[in-house]
């Protein structure tokens, strides 16, 4: 069965500092990958993804993802943060057999002015 | 036009009561689920129809019982409620389902908030 870990449930970052937010994930075939966030009482919105092809994937906001097979992660990155990028992240995984997304337990960013 | 609609936002209500939540999507999908998130912001699947065919059955107590009327719609009925089912439940749709393949991942409604009391 497919899981998702997010070792952090929070990380601080001082605005226009480089933000990672980490993801390791674990399938028994080959993933799809993906990143939502969830800004306070709202639904979850989609970031990025990686189905195949170039591992370095770009999504919404200036944010970006790595997929590294070898390390089994997909690491949350932009290269200087905002207040506004402030919420709830989700990383996520589905293995390409089945048909169910399952979410990591999300991690809280807070970006400090 | 909002892609993924749920109603009512908000839904307070005793113990022991029955409710409904519902789903509708515009997107053409073919695939919609139900997740539940609980107070740890924790979020797991319930169910997953695709082209009003239940799919997916995580192991949720069976007081809950979708429904699908047609692939654009899945409702959410839930009987006798208790104060664990207080939680924030999403609704979900993707293009792709048991044709897999194409990608991606799921387009999220805004949420229903439930409390039981």
């Amino acid at each position: 069965a497919q899981s998702v870990a997010q070792p952090e449930d929070q990380v601080n970052v001082a605005e226009g500092n480089p933000l990672t937010v980490k993801c390791t994930y674990s399938v028994s075939g080959n993933p799809y990958l993906f990143w939502y966030v969830q800004y306070p009482n709202r639904g979850l919105q989609f970031l990025l993804k990686y189905i195949t092809g170039d591992n370095l994937v770009k999504g919404s906001y200036g944010f970006e993802a790595e997929f590294n097979k070898s390390q089994t992660s997909f690491h949350l990155k932009k290269p200087s943060a905002l207040v506004s990028d402030s919420a709830l992240y989700f990383c996520a995984v589905r293995d390409r057999r089945d048909d169910k997304i399952i979410f990591g337990k999300g991690t809280r960013l807070h970006i400090l002015p | 036009d909002t892609a993924v609609s749920q109603t009512p936002k908000y839904l307070v209500t005793q113990m022991g009561n029955d409710k409904s939540i519902k789903c509708e999507q515009n997107l053409g999908h073919d695939t919609m689920y139900w997740y539940k998130q609980d107070s740890k912001k924790f979020l797991k699947i319930m169910f997953s129809y695709n082209n009003k065919e239940l799919i997916i059955n995580e192991t949720v107590p069976n007081r809950f019982s979708p429904k699908s009327p047609d692939k654009a719609h899945l409702n959410l009925h839930i009987n006798s409620l208790e104060l664990g089912d207080s939680a924030v439940y999403f609704c979900a749709s993707s293009q792709e389902g048991l044709q897999g393949a194409s990608n991606y991942g799921y387009t999220f409604g805004s949420g229903t908030r439930l409390t039981v009391v």
